[in-house]
């Protein structure tokens, strides 16, 4: 069964603070994704990567940055927190074929105070 | 442009209802489509995809290309089904790894 773990499921920061969340998979897939999803707005993609060091901007990158160094490790970063990022951040992970679907972590609710 | 509409936000049943959620796509070529279900405290996980043409949990969902819908139906809900769902489509165009999403439907099933 496909394992995607992110690391926090809660976090508060604070406002200017940068804040790193770390999404880990562990079936060696090769697309990985950032999203938030917040009421009414459904899923927005922030970032995705297909494969270790490659990188494309979703719908929604500003404020975020992302590295991908290793295979199974996708970190999104909060250069600078700002309180209108606060919101629920799902990662996810799939194989390069578009018929397998991607699966999810639990998701993490960040605050930024 | 690609788009993902879920009409209704919020579609509110009683158990044993018929329900069907309503899915419309705009896509050029031929998509991939796919139910997303998110339970209460749960994660986001795959109910169905087209290409499988399967019955999962009793729903099934059928691809019109005609009308360009995707619409996600059981004929007998149970209060189990409450959730959000999330309506999916992938392009088959080069190389497109992305999914378009719908703003979602929250189906609450009344006992």
């Amino acid at each position: 069964d496909v394992k995607v773990t992110q690391s926090s499921r809660y976090l508060v920061k604070r406002t200017g603070e940068k804040v790193f969340l770390e999404c880990v998979q562990d079936m060696d897939h090769e697309n990985m994704f950032w999203y938030r999803q917040d009421p009414g707005l459904g899923l927005r993609l922030i970032y995705f990567s297909y494969d270790v060091k490659m990188k494309e901007k979703g719908d929604i990158p500003e404020g975020y940055s992302v590295s991908r160094e290793k295979k199974e490790r996708f970190s999104l970063i909060l250069e600078s927190a700002s309180t209108n990022q606060t919101s629920m951040y799902l990662c996810a992970s799939s194989l390069v074929d578009g018929n397998q679907p991607q699966h999810f972590g639990d998701g993490t609710r960040l605050s930024i105070l | 442009a690609q788009r993902v509409t879920q009409p209704e936000k919020l579609l509110s049943v009683f158990k044993g209802a018929p329900v069907e959620l309503k899915c419309n796509y705009s896509y050029s070529g031929s998509p991939e489509l796919f139910w997303y279900v998110q339970y209460s405290r749960q994660r986001l996980q795959l109910l169905l995809r087209h290409i499988s043409r399967e019955s999962i949990k009793g729903f099934t969902a059928d691809l019109n290309k005609g009308e360009t819908s995707f619409h996600l139906k059981k004929p007998f809900a149970q209060e189990e089904d409450s959730a959000m769902y999330y309506c999916a489509l992938r392009g088959s165009a080069g190389n497109n790894r992305k999914l378009i999403w719908g703003l979602g439907t929250s189906l609450a099933v009344n006992p």
